[in-house]
């Protein structure tokens, strides 16, 4: 493993199941986030990491679930997907929290609900 | 309401010539600002930053300019090459050490011609 790793890469999934998109770096940092990007839109932060053991909501936390147990794990829930939720989700990390560190970005994972 | 505007969604130039992409804030408390490019199918890649105590960042064939006072920045690239082709990501964040990511502008296509 080198840089971020995601799970799946692609999935389609019915509308009401739930839902969980791995993601794992390897690089020990630790702060860790979550970007959905819809077409027209950018990309926008749904949750974020500062460190493991703690979570925040970003601009678009609706729906969505995360946990971060340990530093190189950060897995984002879908409790009851909608078809709104359909977009591409992209995990990123940092090296440290604060405005600036550069992140990177994991090859992202394309959800259709259905 | 967009904090992080990029008003081109796409911008054709030939190769050899320089690329100029242009970014719009509206928060003033955005400190640090990033540019990232990305290919079809693969997560943003990190290109470039610069924090507002500058006006210039240079790096190679990119060169990131802030205007504070017009809460506008861009990034050059010269020469333009076709691997240059890419979608390119204005991003900003506030400073405050806190983790509470990145906001992108919706993206600017460039497209390199021979």
């Amino acid at each position: 493993i080198a840089g971020i790793t995601q799970a799946p890469t692609s999935q389609i999934l019915a509308a009401g199941r739930r839902m969980t998109l791995r993601c794992t770096q390897d690089m020990r940092h630790n702060a860790m986030y979550w970007y959905r990007q819809d077409l027209g839109l950018g990309l926008r932060l749904i949750h974020y990491s500062n460190t493991a053991g703690t979570t925040g909501k970003g601009e678009v936390p609706d729906g969505y679930s995360v946990s971060r147990a340990n530093t190189d794990d950060f897995p984002l829930t879908l409790a009851s997907a909608v078809p709104s939720q359909t977009s591409v989700y992209f995990c990123a990390s940092s090296e440290v929290a604060g405005a600036y560190n550069e992140q990177f970005f994991g090859p992202g994972t394309r959800l259709t609900v259905l | 309401d967009q904090q992080v505007k990029q008003n081109s969604p796409s911008l054709s130039v030939q190769e050899g010539r320089i690329s100029i992409l242009n970014c719009d804030y509206t928060n003033s408390m955005f400190d640090y600002f990033l540019w990232y490019k990305k290919y079809p199918a693969e997560g943003p890649t990190f290109l470039i930053s610069i924090s507002s105590i500058k006006d210039k960042n240079e790096d190679g064939r990119f060169t990131v300019f802030l205007n504070k006072s017009a809460k506008h920045l861009s990034l050059h690239i010269v020469p333009s090459q076709p691997g240059d082709s890419a979608v390119y990501f204005c991003a900003a964040s506030r400073g405050g050490g806190g983790a509470d990511g990145l906001t992108f502008g919706k993206g600017t296509h460039l497209i390199i011609q021979p």
